[in-house]
């Protein structure tokens, strides 16, 4: 089954900027989607079509894809961005839909 | 305001069905794709299942083997979902999201989710 591959955990300073990637063979074929998770909420999109912010979502917040890589962008990253991330794509059929495994940043 | 709102959850044994559904109040629900995603205790996001607008095309995730059936009625604003021999690894939060991604403008709502126990 088809699979996307986030490291499990990335930690910043306040202001500093945060990357998040994301592989999988389809991603070079496929839009990215990006999830921010806080506990005991539901997911929020912040990021859609690879590189598309939704409306309310921060400038601070950016997508990119390159081949197989998606990466989710955090400049200046803030307290209030710490939580869970999730990138979400389909594989190379479009009929699977998958999540990342989910990466946990922490800004402190 | 857009509403998402789950229900149907509960605790059911292993081997046991159950139904939710899925109310959406405050968009033309026709426009939008639904889905279902689920998340087990402490563990991360998995998607379930997803349905075009009219209902005509249906997915869902290979590991569920023929297990669950989705459906929607545009009429009511609804969506379901019909889990059959439900399993311990079934247990977790299941959320409901409407999505809208076309010519470069995208949203997706989210309800809070509903709670699905599969114990015995």
């Amino acid at each position: 089954s088809y699979e996307l591959t986030q490291p499990p955990s990335v930690s910043v300073s306040p202001g500093q900027t945060a990357r998040i990637t994301c592989s999988g063979d389809a991603l070079s074929k496929k839009y990215a989607f990006w999830y921010q998770q806080k506990s005991g909420q539901a997911p929020l999109l912040v990021m859609f079509e690879d590189t598309k912010r939704p409306s309310g979502i921060p400038e601070r917040f950016s997508g990119s894809s390159s081949g197989t890589m998606a990466t989710l962008t955090i400049r200046g990253a803030q307290a209030e961005d710490e939580g869970d991330y999730y990138c979400y794509s389909t594989d190379s059929s479009g009929n699977q839909r998958v999540f990342g495994g989910g990466t946990r940043l922490t800004v402190l | 305001d857009v509403q998402v709102v789950e229900s149907g959850g509960g605790l059911v044994k292993p081997g046991g069905s159950l139904r939710l559904h899925c109310t959406v109040s405050g968009l033309i629900f026709s426009n939008f794709t639904m889905n279902w995603v689920r998340q087990g205790p402490g563990k991360g996001l998995q998607w379930v299942s997803s349905i075009s607008l009219g209902g005509s095309y249906i997915s869902y995730a290979d590991s569920l083997k023929g297990r669950f059936t989705t459906s929607r009625d545009n009429a009511k604003n609804s969506l379901f979902l019909q889990m059959n021999s439900l399993e311990a690894e079934d247990t977790g939060v299941y959320y409901c999201s409407a999505e809208y991604f076309y010519d470069g403008r995208g949203v997706d709502y989210w309800g809070q989710g509903a709670l699905v126990t599969v114990s015995s």
